[in-house]
């Protein structure tokens, strides 16, 4: 079955502690994406992928870091710079087409500081 | 700041009721616009969604209004199950493949 694939499902961190979350699909999607869930905040950019070997911040990229060297996979690195990284993170791909932008999103990592 | 504004954060509904959720934008180059569900501890996944060019859009029991001159658009469930109790998120995007989402509405829906 294609999808997208986040691991681990639960992390967690120490302080001072760079941790990086996977994300690997195989539906062929050009674009990949990563969020950030916090309660009552809705779901916040951090990072995006439309091609292999290119990426561009979203709304909230400090403090965190990204890698795109095959079309597959899409891993983000929390750094110890991200002073409140406890957070449900959420990886999404999508093709990119003209008039599609449906997004297929993974089960997503919950990371917590320790 | 939220380019998406949603309301109710929450609300709870009795089975075979009509839930309602709101979403407003500013951004008038938004021409693309997804809800999307989401159950504890899993991913969202796409609802349904709209375009401009139409005012309304019906799925099943889940139908989704457009005001284009109002810049609003809202989600209505209609004969509300229990199995529909989980958070919403309506969304915008301008071409760029970039959804922006609004804040979510945690609908539980009591038999």
């Amino acid at each position: 079955d294609g999808g997208i694939t986040q691991s681990p499902k639960y992390l967690f961190r120490k302080e001072g502690q760079n941790v990086t979350l996977s994300c690997e699909q195989n539906l062929n999607h050009d674009a990949m994406y990563w969020y950030r869930q916090d309660p009552g905040q809705g779901l916040r950019l951090i990072y995006y992928s439309q091609i292999v070997n290119d990426f561009q911040k979203g709304d909230i990229a400090e403090g965190y870091s990204v890698s795109r060297e095959k079309k597959e996979s899409f891993p983000l690195t929390v750094t110890s710079a991200q002073k409140n990284p406890t957070a449900f993170y959420l990886c999404a791909s999508s093709i990119v087409s003209s008039g599609y932008y449906g997004y297929t999103f993974g089960s997503g990592t919950r990371l917590t500081v320790v | 700041q939220q380019q998406v504004k949603q309301s109710p954060q929450s609300l709870i509904v009795q089975k075979g009721g009509i839930s309602i959720i709101n979403c407003a934008y500013e951004n008038t180059a938004f021409d693309y616009f997804p809800w999307y569900q989401q159950f504890p501890g899993k991913g969202p996944a796409l609802l349904i969604a709209i375009r401009p060019d139409v005012s309304e859009k019906k799925e099943g029991r889940f139908t989704i209004s457009f005001n284009k001159s109002a810049k609003q658009f809202s989600l209505h469930i209609m004969d509300s199950q229990p199995g529909d109790s989980a958070t919403y998120f309506c969304a915008a995007s301008e071409s760029d493949y970039k959804l922006s989402f609004g804040a979510g509405t945690t609908v539980t829906v009591r038999a």
